[in-house]
């Protein structure tokens, strides 16, 4: 079975500036999510979907970060407008329910940096 | 609100070492725990699930056991390889609203051939 899939790998840009990054998950699996990773810290929930509804967004910072995912399959996640300390890892992951019960299946990750 | 600590943050031991990593989580009252893998400049890999009625979880030379009176997990890698280097999280689920994993925040260990 495909894994998750990620793009872009890397990205730089200057802080105020936009980006956005692309997850498609594992066929079939209802629930996705996106994590953020800093550099010796680990993973940290930043939005949780279930099919194409949100079930968890409470540590989005929703000034500046936006996500969807239309038609419940590839979700985006959206930076606008960035700051130093958004360099980081996105995470993008995949369960067939929500995680609490189920092993995720992560893709490899977006690795942000924000000059 | 459930925290999940793991130390050391950094290990270093020869090859063919056996070796225990840590986690403790503060909410006691879950149902499963988790323990990922993580390459540099890669995703998580999932390792072991354990649930909370079992006691251990094999899987080659891993092992993983869990005492949620506690508040502990423990990871034993046995006859430790170079292979084996890498970051190690744990995690641990929050059990109200939506179900959501808390990570720690990962050993870092180093196989020395």
């Amino acid at each position: 079975e495909a894994g998750v899939a990620q793009s872009p790998r890397y990205k730089i840009i200057e802080k105020r500036q936009s980006v956005a990054f692309w997850c498609n998950p594992i066929s079939g699996h209802a629930t996705l999510y996106w994590y953020q990773q800093i550099l010796g810290q680990g993973p940290k929930l930043l939005i949780q979907f279930q099919n194409n509804g949100v079930v968890d967004d409470s540590q989005l910072p929703k000034d500046r970060f936006s996500a969807e995912r239309l038609k419940g399959v590839d979700s985006t996640l959206k930076i606008q407008p960035a700051k130093l300390e958004d360099s980081a890892v996105y995470l993008c992951a995949s369960s067939p329910r929500p995680s609490g019960a189920n092993v995720l299946t992560f893709g490899a990750g977006s690795r942000l940096t924000v000059l | 609100k459930q925290e999940v600590t793991q130390i050391p943050a950094a290990l270093s031991v020869p090859e063919g070492e056996n070796l225990v990593l840590n986690c403790s989580f503060t909410d006691s009252a879950i149902y499963n725990l988790q323990w990922f893998r993580q390459d540099p400049g890669k995703g998580l890999t999932s390792l072991l699930l354990i649930q909370s009625s079992q006691r251990e979880q094999t899987s080659g030379r891993l092992n993983a056991s869990l005492d949620k009176s506690s508040g502990r997990s423990t990871l034993y890698i046995a006859a430790s390889q170079p292979g084996d280097s890498a970051t190690y999280l744990c995690a641990a689920p929050i059990i109200q609203g939506a179900q959501k994993l808390v990570f720690g925040q990962g050993t870092r260990l180093t196989i020395n051939p």
